[in-house]
């Protein structure tokens, strides 16, 4: 059963700094990974999804990689700012068609 | 495309009663997913559909829950009869395919009280 730990659990930065979330799952045979930003009482919005044959992806100031093999992934986020805030999660999902499982989340906090 | 759509965004409910909550995927998606979110557990996979038929429900809790996808734009997940834990936000997604993205509803809070 895929087990999905985010480290750390909660981050808080001043504005401006780079950070990076980790994300590490235990099987590593995973199809594609996908990284969502959760705002407080609000749905999950689609940050990254990374596909089975890439490695990584940017999106503005985010990126994303994935080393499956040893099964991680991080979402680096650049020039942090308030608006920033928000939880982040990340959600691999196995073979073709299957499901995604989710790890609790980062929970970011930027400080102006 | 308007997402997907959930409702009703909250219900409150008494011991006992039956609670339905629904959902609209993207037109066109051809997978559904339910989701229950709790502080203590995260989002935990309650079944998902594809192509309307249901083809993983090992996460629904206990035989009071139920889901139905009777065609392609409409999904429902049924509680009878609700216990106060079954508290919690029901999320539902839907995905078009194998390689593309995840889009999540806004979600249901349960009260079960």
């Amino acid at each position: 059963k895929q087990e999905v730990t985010q480290i750390p659990a909660a981050l808080s930065v001043p504005e401006g700094e780079n950070l990076v979330l980790n994300c590490s799952f235990t099987d590593s045979a995973i199809y594609n990974l996908q990284w969502f930003r959760q705002d407080p009482g609000k749905g999950l919005t689609s940050l990254l999804l990374i596909q089975s044959s890439q490695r990584e992806q940017t999106s503005g100031r985010l990126n994303a990689s994935l080393d499956k093999s040893s099964g991680r992934s991080t979402l680096y986020i650049a020039a942090s700012q308030p608006g920033d805030s928000a939880t982040y999660l990340c959600a691999p999902w196995g073979q073709a068609g299957t499901a995604l499982i989710f790890g609790k989340g980062t929970t970011l906090s930027v400080s102006s | 495309d308007a997402g997907v759509i959930q409702s009703p965004r909250h219900e409150v409910t008494e011991m006992g009663q039956e609670v339905t909550l629904r959902c609209k995927p993207i037109s066109g998606h051809d997978y559904l997913f339910w989701y229950r979110q709790t502080m203590m557990r995260g989002l935990e996979l309650l079944i998902y559909f594809n192509n309307n038929v249901p083809i993983d429900d090992s996460g629904m809790p206990e035989d009071r829950f139920s889901a139905k996808m009777p065609n392609a734009s409409f999904s429902t997940l049924k509680i009878q009869p609700s216990e106060p834990r079954d508290s919690a936000v029901y999320f539902c997604a839907s995905r078009d395919g194998t390689n593309t993205e995840a889009f999540f509803g806004q979600g249901t809070r349960l009260t079960v009280v």
